[in-house]
């Protein structure tokens, strides 16, 4: 079975700054989705970035990049010019590429990191 | 409309009573799914439903009760619960079989058994 390890349960930023957030994971796939999620005070996850392990560029979405490191089995996020608004919990996930049950799609979530942006 | 809704947001029950959690999306999904959200813990994988029937059962106890009347609509019947039930219960619905798409997640119910 999949896990999804977050080893830190709290971070601060201060507003402008950059900061990177840590997940590692476990598998035997060699094929898998790798989601960087976030859960504002609203409650509602949010999709922040998607990265495909079969492709080696690390993907970025704005302000938010990964650093994908597959033989590591890292995945971590960097937030460059931190705002206010990304005050949240964010939770690393991971999804196999072939499910077994008919398509569906389960994912594996980490514990999350509490992001605090002082301003 | 934000394309997953869950009602209510919050709710207190006692152990004997019985309720009922709603979600409904307005997305288009064919597949739909309960995730368990704990203090401390991960997101626990509770039920899917893809294009109506139940495809994983995440080892979750009888007194939670899934129902899926159709592809738009999902349903968690509460009865007899424990006071560790207590938790955030998620909804979330995705695009299945294209593989990639991301699952989209409601607000939660904030569950209190009491």
């Amino acid at each position: 079975a999949q896990t999804v390890t977050q080893s830190q349960p709290e971070m601060s930023v201060q507003e402008a700054e950059t900061v990177t957030l840590s997940c590692t994971y476990d598998t035997s796939e060699s094929d898998y989705y790798l989601f960087w999620y976030k859960q504002p005070p609203s409650r509602q996850m949010i999709l922040v970035i998607r990265q495909e392990a079969y492709k080696q560029q690390n993907a970025t979405e704005n302000r938010f990049s990964v650093n994908f490191q597959k033989a590591a089995k890292s995945f971590s996020l960097k937030i460059s010019d931190s705002q206010l608004g990304d005050a949240a919990m964010y939770f690393c996930a991971y999804r196999s590429r072939y499910n077994t049950q008919g398509g569906s799609e389960k994912l594996v979530f980490g514990k999350g990191t509490k992001l605090t942006v002082n301003p | 409309e934000t394309g997953v809704t869950q009602t209510p947001r919050h709710l207190v029950m006692g152990m004997t009573n019985k309720k009922s959690l709603k979600c409904e999306q307005h997305l288009g999904h064919n597949a739909m799914y309960w995730y368990k959200q704990s203090a401390k813990k991960p997101l626990e994988l509770m039920f899917v439903y893809n294009f109506k029937e139940q495809t994983e059962n995440n080892s979750v106890p009888s007194r939670f009760s899934p129902e899926c009347p159709n592809s738009s609509h999902l349903f968690l019947h509460l009865h007899t619960l424990q006071p560790e039930d207590s938790a955030l219960y998620l909804c979330a619905s995705s695009q299945v079989p294209v593989v990639g798409t991301e699952a989209f997640f409601g607000q939660g119910t904030r569950l209190t058994v009491v």
